[in-house]
């Protein structure tokens, strides 16, 4: 079972502010690291797929990086807007597409 | 991406019951899997659902507890039987997009409480 984990579990911050946090697993067997969005009584949201190191991906005022050597993703906010508000959740992939969910980020944006 | 659909979105079950999930997708799709969320947990998968042959289940999950159908390449069902209280959770089905990446993409999932 890989150990992967999210910090900080929750954030609060203003409108406006930018933000990040990060995703660390083991670097092993990996394949893929996939971000996901998931906003309450809704689909989790498929942000990024990244697979090789020291990719950047970018969607509006949201962006990721990945480091497989040491084995952590970064998830940046630029100007939070209360729609951010939401559990952003990571998980690496192995071969098989086999995903391992962290225990997720919980962000609350305060207009 | 796949649109895919889950019935029930919720529901409140008394202990010893049991509870079939449904999951449609709009396109056929090889890879079907089935999620949960326990209150405070990450998303764990439990199985991945296999058309026409029996699901491939995680640890820590069996069959007679979590009995899973995939009649064709556009729907499945999740049963969780026998319910407790811990069975609490939800519940998440996702599909691989093979025109997408390999992307996972998910249902809206099923919010079930246990009495």
């Amino acid at each position: 079972i890989l150990n992967v984990e999210q910090s900080p579990q929750s954030l609060h911050v203003q409108e406006g502010d930018s933000t990040n946090f990060t995703c660390s697993f083991p670097s092993s067997n990996f394949y893929a690291l996939h971000w996901y969005r998931w906003e309450t009584a809704k689909s989790p949201e498929a942000l990024f797929v990244m697979t090789l190191n020291g990719d950047e991906k970018k969607k509006g005022r949201i962006s990721a990086t990945l480091n497989t050597k040491e084995g952590y993703s970064y998830l940046y906010i630029k100007g939070s807007q209360p729609e951010d508000s939401a559990t952003y959740l990571c998980a690496p992939g192995n071969a098989g597409n086999m995903l391992t969910f962290g225990g997720g980020t919980r962000l609350m944006v305060k207009p | 991406s796949a649109v895919i659909s889950q019935k029930p979105s919720r529901d409140i079950c008394q202990r010893g019951t049991s509870l079939t999930i449904q999951c449609q997708v709009d396109s056929q799709v090889t890879m079907m899997f089935w999620y949960r969320q326990q209150p405070g947990q990450s998303l764990t998968l439990i199985a991945t659902a296999n058309q026409g042959s029996e699901a491939t289940y995680e640890s820590g999950f069996v069959i007679d507890k979590f009995p899973i159908s995939r009649p064709n390449l556009t729907f499945s069902t999740l049963t969780v039987s026998n319910m407790s209280p811990e069975d609490s959770s939800i519940y998440l089905c996702s599909v691989e997009d093979n025109w997408a990446g390999n992307e996972q993409f998910f249902g809206p999932g099923t919010r079930l409480t246990v009495l």
